[in-house]
């Protein structure tokens, strides 16, 4: 399985950009990017999903490297509901919602 | 739709006991996953479910656990003889077969082996 790195913790103040790295330079040419984070005592959501172009929707934008080896998920605004872990994953094209979690990135939301 | 619904959400046991977790997935969906999530991990995949067919099962699943779709609606998971290893947070998701649909969770089950 193609594998994800992403830091373990971020930090961002309230109402600025925030910029999510993920690495994954084995990915292969018909995996899919996920992006989905976890709030505290509650399951993971989805937040932002792409192949190749950068994605755009209401909770968040997917920009996707050239080469497709890194992605970045940008959260706009940064509000404390937003404090959460957020995991970026790999799927196959033949199984697209087979997710496999790594640890995440920890976001910290300060006011 | 109330989305995925696990029950119960806490269960303390001794160890040694048997314990089942239940999941309803949302109705029309008919892919069904179990995770398990220790503190400060992502979650893992254990197995999962297309209808009721059970199609995979990751080597963390050990013989003392089973899972069950019967008539593909919802899902139960039994770990016999538990273990302190075992105390996890127990998570389902649900989806429908298709290209690039995305997985909803419930809230867990929290396990607490003494």
């Amino acid at each position: 399985d193609a594998k994800t790195t992403q830091p373990n913790s971020m930090e961002s103040n309230e109402e600025e950009p925030v910029h999510l790295p993920c690495n994954h330079s084995t990915i292969s040419g018909t995996d899919y990017i996920h992006w989905y984070r976890q709030l505290p005592s509650q399951g993971p959501e989805y937040v932002i999903h792409g192949l190749t172009s950068n994605v755009n929707n209401r909770m968040a934008s997917l920009a996707i490297a050239e080469d497709r080896k890194s992605s970045t998920l940008i959260l706009h605004r940064a509000t404390l509901r937003d404090a959460a872990v957020y995991y970026c994953i790999l799927t196959p094209p033949s199984n697209n919602n087979d997710m496999r979690f790594g640890a995440g990135t920890r976001l910290t939301v300060k006011p | 739709d109330t989305g995925v619904s696990q029950d119960p959400r806490h269960k303390i046991t001794k160890r040694g006991q048997n314990v089942t977790f239940r999941c309803d997935p949302i109705s029309e969906h008919n892919r069904l996953y179990w995770y398990r999530q220790t503190l400060g991990q992502g979650p893992e995949f254990l197995t999962y479910f297309q209808n009721e067919a059970q199609l995979e099962k990751s080597r963390l699943l050990s013989d003392r656990f089973s899972a069950e779709r019967p008539k593909g609606s919802f899902s139960t998971l039994e770990i016999q003889r538990t273990e302190q290893g075992d105390s996890a947070m127990y998570l389902c998701a649900s989806s429908f077969l298709d290209s690039n649909e995305k997985l909803f969770f419930g809230s867990g089950t929290q396990l607490s082996v003494l």
